[in-house]
């Protein structure tokens, strides 16, 4: 069975720039999360995504946006690029039990 | 406020030599604490869930526990390739915006 998948591995972007981060979740997962993780930091909560909705979202500014496609599948969309968005960007999907399933993360460089 | 708390920051073992991970959490009315296994520049790795007070899970070399306030991650004997950054997760509000412990970087040397 596949796993959570995430596309494109590294991406390189210069400031005021857009990215668009993409990830598929696993058959059958309905939810979507997408979370940073900036070097030397833990993993911060991005957005929630579940049937196409978006649940919840962290505490970050209304550039980092993105949505949920009617496969489940999602984007993640970052305008206005900034240094220190800089990161990791990790998806991970669920079933309603609780447990993430991450993929391998996006590296998101921004100069 | 910090609901997830983990220590150690870092820990070096030798090969074999058994340790213990703390993970406190201060939320109420918990509904699962979580350990994830992270190795470097990839996604956590999903270990185990805990859901009461008491409750113990066991995986190879890992085991871990729970108890009211707080939940350890026990590596026994373990091996080169224990080594990782192990994460715990509570979901304070419910599901959807898991808070993650900022994980304790274990090295495991031969």
């Amino acid at each position: 069975e596949a796993g959570v998948t995430q596309s494109p591995t590294h991406l390189i972007k210069t400031r005021g720039q857009q990215a668009t981060l993409r990830c598929s979740p696993i058959s059958g997962h309905t939810s979507v999360y997408w979370y940073q993780q900036a070097l030397g930091l833990g993993l911060q909560f991005l957005l929630w995504y579940d049937e196409g909705e978006e649940r919840n979202r962290g505490n970050f500014p209304p550039r980092f946006s993105g949505r949920q496609f009617p496969n489940y599948s999602s984007e993640l969309n970052v305008n206005a690029l900034e240094l220190e968005d800089s990161a990791l960007y990790l998806c991970a999907s669920s079933e309603d039990t609780g447990e993430l399933f991450f993929g391998e993360g996006s590296r998101l460089t921004v100069l | 406020e910090d609901q997830v708390t983990q220590s150690p920051e870092a820990l070096r073992l030798q090969e074999g030599e058994s340790s213990s991970l703390n993970c406190s959490y201060t939320v109420s009315g918990l509904r699962g604490l979580f350990w994830y296994r992270q190795d470097p520049g990839k996604g956590p790795e999903f270990l185990f869930t805990l859901y009461s007070a008491g409750e113990e899970k066991e995986k190879e070399r890992l085991k871990a526990t729970l108890t009211k306030k707080e939940s350890f991650l026990h590596i026994t004997a373990p091996k080169p390739e224990d080594s990782a950054t192990y994460l715990c997760a509570v979901p304070p509000y419910g599901w959807g915006k898991f808070q993650f412990g900022a994980g304790t970087q274990v090295v495991v040397t031969p």
